[in-house]
């Protein structure tokens, strides 16, 4: 049963780097999102999908772009990563879009960018 | 827009205590409020939710919380704090009218004193 996971847990890119972090979920969910965490701010949402083949823009998107091509995967990219992407990135998943509806986290990816 | 203010950052408690955590939101519709616990380098599990079935929500753990709309107040409560409760606590708004985004609260960490 394992719900969300993400892949790579942890990670070090070089300034200019990219990288792709991915996604999986195994519960037929329809929404799929991506936050960051840095301390003090809670989570704040980069990019979110309502459903396969569909994504848009959170709250913080600069400097990442997002794909959803197979409705159990979302893919989070970095074209040339910058040092204030140093974060931990938690994707989550909700059966569908309705009032009390639970999402479900991975167990994030801490990246740093040097 | 929807917001979360939580008004500790770090509480400090004996075990055995009660435990207190102040969270208030802002939301234009009816909301669709959580809890979410992140104990140290792990994800994010969820302690309780607002169902709008009643105020008073309890949660796993001995947690619950209470709803009071006329003070856009979703205050954590635990009568007798327990080592194993020390981590960080999230206070979450959701917007389930467009897309299930959430949206958090800057995190109270609790740090339980033997």
């Amino acid at each position: 049963n394992a719900g969300v996971t993400q892949t790579p847990k942890f990670r070090v890119l070089k300034t200019g780097q990219s990288m792709t972090l991915l996604c999986a979920q195994d519960m037929n969910h329809e929404y799929m999102y991506w936050y960051r965490q840095d301390p003090g701010m809670g989570l704040r949402l980069i990019h979110y999908s309502v459903g396969e083949g569909t994504t848009a823009k959170g709250e913080v998107p600069d400097g990442y772009n997002v794909s959803r091509l197979k409705k159990q995967n979302f893919l989070l990219g970095l074209e040339s990563a910058a040092p204030s992407q140093t974060s931990v990135y938690f994707c989550a998943s909700t059966l569908f879009s309705g009032e009390n509806t639970e999402a479900f986290f991975g167990q994030g990816t801490r990246l740093t960018v040097v | 827009a929807q917001s979360v203010t939580q008004l500790d950052s770090h509480v400090s408690v004996s075990e055995g205590t009660p435990v207190l955590l102040r969270c208030n939101y802002s939301s234009s519709y009816s909301p669709s409020l959580f809890w979410y616990v992140q104990h140290p380098n792990k994800g994010l599990q969820l302690l309780l939710k607002y169902t709008s079935a009643a105020t008073l929500v309890k949660g796993i753990n001995g947690f619950e919380a209470e709803f009071k709309k006329s003070e856009t107040s979703f205050h954590l409560t635990k009568p007798s704090a327990h080592m194993s409760d020390a981590a960080e606590y999230f206070c979450v708004v959701s917007d389930w009218a467009a897309g299930n985004k959430l949206t958090f609260g800057g995190g109270t960490r609790v740090l339980v004193k033997p």
